[in-house]
């Protein structure tokens, strides 16, 4: 049972144009969740984060948005680049227990 | 800051046989955890070590177990190796207090035939 859940397997997008990854989760008691970036054969990159008391966070052309009523959260990219090309992992944890509940991945692919 | 390692890096192995990895955490960190990741069940929690204690562990079998040392390296061991076993073996470090962001090493890309 998938506690944490990137429906879109894939994402393709023109170079310039905003990229908008989606995660759903199930279970509330998670108060921080984290985008990772990731390519084949290496570990995970972080990218930006956020806490359950807030709704937004932003770091240069990455923004996260929190919508705790519907458990959802999203990873806005913009512009764009062809070098944001890889797998995103959205995580979840609950307390500062070292346990990442991570879902399966959106493969994004900017063309330029 | 000199980031998370981790080795080997490339690991082949038989049936049976068991087999060690090693993580040196991020300098400071206390907290280092372990994961696993392959194609079809994708990044899963091993266990996570923190002041050389194992604070949470993932359901894994017993044939997986860890350790860490004072100096907050930790060692991760698989015993009787199973095919299975072939993945992607992740150790990531973090502060191990608060809301906690985990950065993560390479990986050891283990191939058990």
């Amino acid at each position: 049972d998938q506690q944490v859940k990137q429906n879109s397997p894939s994402l393709s997008v023109q170079e310039g144009r905003i990229s908008i990854l989606n995660c759903d989760y199930t279970n509330s008691m998670f108060d921080y969740f984290l985008w990772y970036k990731k390519y084949p054969a290496e570990g995970p990159t972080f990218l930006i984060s956020i806490s359950s008391i807030k709704d937004k966070n932003e770091d240069g052309r990455f923004t996260v948005f929190l919508n705790k009523s519907a458990k959802h959260l999203s990873l806005h990219i913009v512009p764009s680049q062809p070098g944001d090309s890889a797998v995103y992992f959205c995580a979840a944890s609950e307390g500062s227990q070292g346990n990442l509940i991570f879902g399966k991945g959106t493969k994004l692919s900017v063309k330029p | 800051k000199a980031g998370v390692t981790q080795t080997p890096r490339y690991l082949i192995k038989t049936r049976g046989q068991q087999v060690t990895l090693s993580c040196s955490p991020i300098s400071g960190h206390r907290s280092v955890s372990w994961y696993q990741q392959t194609p079809g069940q994708g990044l899963q929690f091993l266990f996570e070590y923190f002041s050389e204690t194992q604070r949470n562990k993932g359901n894994f079998p017993g044939r997986f177990s860890g350790r860490q040392f004072s100096n907050s390296r930790s060692e991760m061991n698989v015993s009787t190796l199973e095919l299975g076993d072939s993945a992607l073996y992740l150790c990531a470090s973090s502060t191990g207090q608060g809301l906690d962001t985990q950065y993560f090493g390479p990986g050891t890309r283990l191939t058990v035939l």
